[in-house]
């Protein structure tokens, strides 16, 4: 079974620091990974969607990467700020399926 | 409209009630999910429909679970015989997948409160 780990849990961090957020899972064969974004109360927002193929996306200050091999992905945030306050999650297809198997996300919040 | 749509967005409902819950996904996805959040917890995969092929329902936690999706559009989650435990978001999502999951939009989510 997949299992999708997110370190840390939480993260504090003045405005202006860069920032990565960690994501591993247990099997690496997977058709792509997907980072959301979710704030309190709200559903969540696609961030980056990376394909197997591909070693990383960009979206704005957003940069994230992808090694299968090894089970990892990683979400930088460059030049953090307040309004980045939110929980983000990382999720990869089951197995051979659709269905998404998100990791319990990463509390992030950007103080001024 | 140009999102995912759910209603309600608020359910309270007592012990052992039915409900249903609503999604209209966007226009033109082929494919849509309903998750569960429960409070300190992750996404929970209940069910999910892709064009015409018959429903993934390996995620719904008991036969008091079903969905349906009508004409390939509107879903419906439905939860017979509510219990506590049944308290939690429920989101729903859609994606045009092809070959593998794409992109996956979600709605602001139906809050169920069960008491």
């Amino acid at each position: 079974k997949q299992e999708v780990t997110q370190i840390p849990a939480a993260l504090s961090v003045p405005e202006g620091e860069n920032l990565v957020l960690n994501c591993s899972f247990t099997d690496s064969a997977i058709y792509n990974l997907q980072w959301f974004r979710q704030d309190p109360g709200k559903g969540l927002t696609s961030l980056l969607l990376i394909q197997s193929s591909q070693r990383e996306q960009t979206s704005g200050r957003l940069n994230a990467s992808l090694d299968k091999s090894s089970g990892r992905s990683t979400l930088y945030i460059a030049a953090s700020q307040p309004g980045d306050s939110a929980t983000y999650l990382c999720a990869v297809p089951y197995n051979s399926g659709y269905a998404l198997n998100f990791g319990k996300g990463t509390s992030l919040l950007v103080t001024p | 409209g140009a999102g995912v749509s759910q209603s309600p967005s608020n359910k309270v409902t007592e012990k052992g009630k039915d409900v249903e819950l609503r999604c209209d996904p966007i226009s033109g996805h082929t494919a849509l999910y309903w998750y569960r959040q429960s409070l300190g917890q992750g996404l929970e995969f209940l069910i999910y429909f892709q064009g015409n092929s018959a429903p993934d329902k390996s995620g719904l936690p008991s036969d008091r679970f079903s969905a349906e999706r009508t004409g390939g559009s509107v879903s419906t989650l439905t939860i017979q015989r509510t219990q506590q435990e049944d308290s939690a978001v429920y989101l729903c999502a859609s994606s045009y997948d092809r070959g593998t999951t794409g992109e996956l939009f979600f709605g602001e989510g139906s809050r169920l409160t069960v008491l």
